[in-house]
């Protein structure tokens, strides 16, 4: 299986700092990564997909970048909407595989 | 509008069967893979499994060591998740998702306990 390491695990900020949520393949995946951010209480919602493409009506201050197996989530201006929890996903290879989550919290 | 609806969680005693269903509308669900993802309570998302558009393709975490099994009835807008020899670990909310279009059912709870 492809491991995804993703880090923080937890992450403390303020309203307008810029953030940055690191994943990590254990081995090549090419753009192959999707973004997810879930609020407590609800399904999970894709905000970029593959590495570095927004999908439609996500707001402009999230961004990814990366290929191979260095990703990067970044939040440009925290807004208060955006505390919440990230997720990575790899879809290169079967089984498809999730990293570990970062929490967002105010701080 | 689009509807991905999961049903059949439960209690559910260790070592035995359980079936998931998942109903879908507002989009043919024979275009698209799907798949299952679940979450335990407090925890992260975890990839359970994935069935091919026609069903003749699927792929399951390593973790489940052959205990689930995924299939679909495109006919009647349906898949399934399997659950065999069921273990505590393998309490969560399970989530129905097509994740080509990122459309996610509100997830049906599974709790494994004597």
């Amino acid at each position: 299986d492809i491991q995804m390491t993703q880090s923080p695990s937890s992450l403390s900020a303020s309203v307008g700092d810029r953030v940055t949520i690191t994943c990590r393949a254990s081995q090549g995946i090419r753009d192959d990564l999707t973004w997810y951010q879930q609020k407590p209480g609800r399904a999970p919602k894709r905000l970029i997909s593959p590495a570095s493409t927004l999908q439609s009506g996500v707001p402009s201050r999230f961004s990814g970048s990366g290929s191979g197996t260095d990703f990067t989530l970044t939040i440009s201006s925290l807004q208060p909407e955006d505390f919440a929890t990230y997720y990575c996903l790899q879809y290169n290879t079967h089984p498809f595989t999730f990293g570990q989550g970062t929490k967002l919290e105010i701080k | 509008q689009v509807q991905v609806v999961e049903s059949g969680g439960g209690v559910v005693q260790p070592g035995r069967s359980l079936r998931l269903s998942c109903a879908v509308s507002g989009f043919i669900l024979s275009d698209y893979r799907m798949f299952w993802v679940r979450q335990a309570p407090g925890k992260g998302l975890e990839w359970v499994a994935v069935t091919s558009s026609d069903g003749t393709q699927e792929y399951y975490a390593d973790s489940l060591k052959g205990r689930f099994a995924v299939s679909r009835d495109n006919s009647k807008n349906t898949i399934y998740l399997h659950m065999n020899s069921v273990r505590p670990e393998d309490t969560a909310l399970y989530y129905c998702v097509n994740g080509d279009r990122d459309y996610w059912g509100q997830g049906t709870l599974v709790t494994v306990s004597s």
